[in-house]
């Protein structure tokens, strides 16, 4: 069945380093992709998605690009800040699985000033 | 646009108690999925609702149980509380045969 893959956290880095988070994903069809940031007692926002193989989502500073090449969507920003600070979660979304969010168990980011 | 919209945002209950949460989905949107998420984990498929029935369901117990009315909000029911469902509660919203939804702010439920 379908599923995802992300770099397991914490991650933690200096304020205006480069970001990288890795995600792949396994699946049958042809998924959109996903990235979702949960701020601390918060719900799940969507950040950016692509839909089909070599789009690159991109909000807020924040990129990726589906490769499906490499069955991968790494989720990069230059120069991350305080307030970046939360956890990221990878999923992916198909008619394969009836449209359900298949997530990855998500990734920490703790930004030091 | 309210967005998806989630009652109670926290509650507290006794173990074999009872609850419901409630669900208001973004406007426009007719489909509305369950998700729980514990402390430290990502979100956990409970169901999908389209059309005022379940039209998926992850590997949740029959305790767990929905409802969707006419205009589309949705409650979770569920009976029997154990202490291992105290979790942030999350629901969203999309178009049927769209991949892109949106989420609540969740409900916190502790189960005590």
């Amino acid at each position: 069945g379908n599923s995802v893959t992300q770099m397991e956290g914490p991650v933690t880095l200096s304020e205006e380093a480069f970001l990288t988070i890795n995600c792949t994903y396994t699946a049958t069809g042809y998924p959109s992709l996903f990235w979702y940031v949960q701020y601390p007692g918060e719900g799940l926002q969507l950040l950016l998605k692509a839909t089909k193989a070599d789009d690159k989502g991109s909000n807020k500073g924040f990129e990726a690009t589906y490769r499906k090449e490499t069955t991968s969507f790494h989720l990069e920003k230059g120069s991350v800040q305080v307030s970046d600070s939360a956890v990221y979660f990878c999923a992916l979304s198909d008619e394969d699985s009836n449209y359900q969010l298949i997530w990855g168990a998500g990734t920490k980011l703790i930004i030091k000033p | 646009d309210a967005g998806v919209t989630q009652s109670p945002t926290h509650l507290i209950k006794t173990r074999g108690q009872q609850v419901t949460l409630r669900c208001s989905p973004k406007s426009g949107h007719d489909t509305v999925s369950w998700y729980q998420q514990a402390l430290g984990q990502g979100p956990q498929f409970i169901f999908q609702y389209y059309e005022e029935e379940e039209r998926q369901r992850g590997n949740f117990p029959d305790r767990f149980s929905g409802h969707q009315f006419p205009n589309y909000s949705s409650e979770l029911n569920v009976n029997a509380l154990l202490l291992g469902d105290s979790a942030l509660y999350l629901c969203a919203s999309s178009l049927p045969r769209v991949t892109e939804a949106f989420f609540g702010q969740g409900t916190r439920l502790t189960v005590v």
